[in-house]
């Protein structure tokens, strides 16, 4: 099955500094790519995605990269802000496939 | 808008107790998930079904087992809870590509 791995575990920025999250995957059907952010004490939302035909997404201060040949994808978060500070997850699925395989996720602090 | 909700935020239950985790979403999505969140290991999916009274295994479904009688409802059951199952239980429905998550129930079983 897929495997989705997630760098860093954790991420300290100063507050209108950029912040990078990475995330590998390992097999080439998947095409559809989520970033979740979680605040404490509730569920992952959906922030942004993006799917195997497009190479770059941007929404205001977020934006997602990927690189199909190399399998990895990237959220991008500049400007950051307090209200950044969150746990984000990435993921992966196939477009045969019911399942999300995650990463194990980065709790980003951004620093007053 | 799009709304999950789950039954409890918090439950504290004892070894050995049956537990039933519930799961309603108003968007009429055929798919719902049941993930379980550890620190570290992020979210692990349980089972999920596709469909009313279809269901298929995930990751880690043993010690599990999940009921969908009504569309909008999807159910956890724990048969007989154990403490390394105290975990968030997180549950999602999704249309097309997008998932939606609930709340969470933190469980603690002692």
């Amino acid at each position: 099955g897929e495997n989705v791995e997630q760098h860093p575990s954790t991420l300290s920025v100063q507050e209108g500094d950029s912040a990078v999250i990475k995330c590998t995957y390992s097999d080439s059907a998947s095409n559809y790519f989520p970033w979740y952010k979680q605040e404490l004490g509730k569920g992952p939302q959906l922030i942004i995605d993006i799917r195997s035909n497009v190479g770059e997404k941007k929404d205001q201060r977020i934006a997602v990269t990927l690189n199909k040949t190399a399998k990895h994808f990237s959220l991008h978060i500049t400007e950051t802000q307090p209200e950044d500070s969150a746990v984000y997850f990435c993921a992966a699925r196939t477009n045969t496939g019911n399942q999300f395989y995650f990463g194990t996720g980065t709790s980003l602090t951004v620093i007053p | 808008d799009v709304k999950v909700t789950q039954s409890s935020r918090y439950l504290v239950k004892r070894t050995g107790e049956k537990v039933f985790l519930e799961c309603v979403q108003d968007m009429d999505h055929e798919n719902m998930f049941w993930y379980r969140q550890d620190p570290g290991l992020g979210l692990r999916l349980i089972y999920f079904s596709y469909d009313v009274k279809m269901k298929e295994k995930g990751d880690i479904p043993e010690g599990y087992s999940v009921s969908r009688e009504k569309k909008e409802r999807f159910s956890l059951i724990l048969e007989s809870a154990s403490t390394n199952q105290t975990s968030m239980y997180l549950c999602a429905s999704r249309v097309e590509y997008e998932q939606y998550f609930g709340p969470g129930t933190r469980l603690t079983v002692t």
